[in-house]
């Protein structure tokens, strides 16, 4: 069964604006992650972070995370139009090496 | 270059065909899977293996075998495909322990 779920199914956004993507959890994680998929390719590892970790920076990416609501949400400022692509989050259990996969937003960002 | 390779990337075949898609990585990771992605459900775990001879089921194995001799390969074996096994298939990698795992390009499986 799916662990995480993302919110909004889709976005479309002008460049240069920023955009925001929710995922929602049900059970603890050791950390969770977010992939980013361009059209029919593979999945690409963009950020991780722990289940003690608040919030992380990568470049124009930031993340943050409240395991009291079994919540991330993923940050991308200034969007380009190459960031135009499908973004999962991927949650880690406690224990063991299994990723669960949302179904993941389609982001579209027009030039 | 690190990398998890696919092949083939594209097959068209019948149903009943038995048909094997193979996954190799050069990173010498020990855990490797397979998922399966199809529209609004993301990606699901088919097998995965912590290590060589040791292989268990993900969430949807119906239909799939897998196979573990050597820690760089893990094929995907589909014994007699069927129309519901269309989709598209993804192999990856990792160090284990909750890391990130490095995908394949994908495979793309249209059984008719």
């Amino acid at each position: 069964s799916q662990q995480g779920e993302e919110d909004p199914q889709a976005l479309s956004i002008q460049e240069g604006e920023n955009a925001t993507m929710n995922c929602s959890y049900k059970t603890s994680i050791n950390n969770l992650q977010w992939y980013r998929q361009n059209s029919g390719r593979g999945l690409v590892h963009l950020i991780l972070i722990r289940s003690n970790e608040r919030e992380k920076h990568s470049g124009r990416l930031r993340v943050t995370l409240d395991t009291s609501k079994k919540s991330s949400s993923l940050l991308i400022t200034a969007s380009r139009a190459a960031d135009t692509a499908s973004y999962f989050c991927a949650t880690a259990m406690e224990y063991g090496n299994k990723l669960v996969f949302g179904a993941g937003t389609i982001l579209r960002v027009k030039s | 270059e690190a990398q998890v390779t696919q092949n083939p990337r594209y097959l068209i075949t019948v149903t009943g065909k038995k048909l094997t898609v193979t996954c190799s990585q050069n990173m010498n990771h020990e855990y490797m899977s397979w998922y399966r992605q199809d529209p609004g459900l993301g990606l699901r775990q088919i097998y995965y293996s912590m290590n060589v001879e040791v292989t268990d089921k993900g969430d949807v194995p119906e239909g799939y075998k897998v196979s573990r001799k050597e820690k760089r390969n893990f094929p995907l074996i589909l014994e007699s495909p069927s129309p519901n096994q269309t989709s598209l298939y993804f192999c990856a990698s990792s160090g284990g322990g909750g890391r990130p795992q490095h995908f394949g390009d994908g495979t793309r499986l249209s059984i008719l």
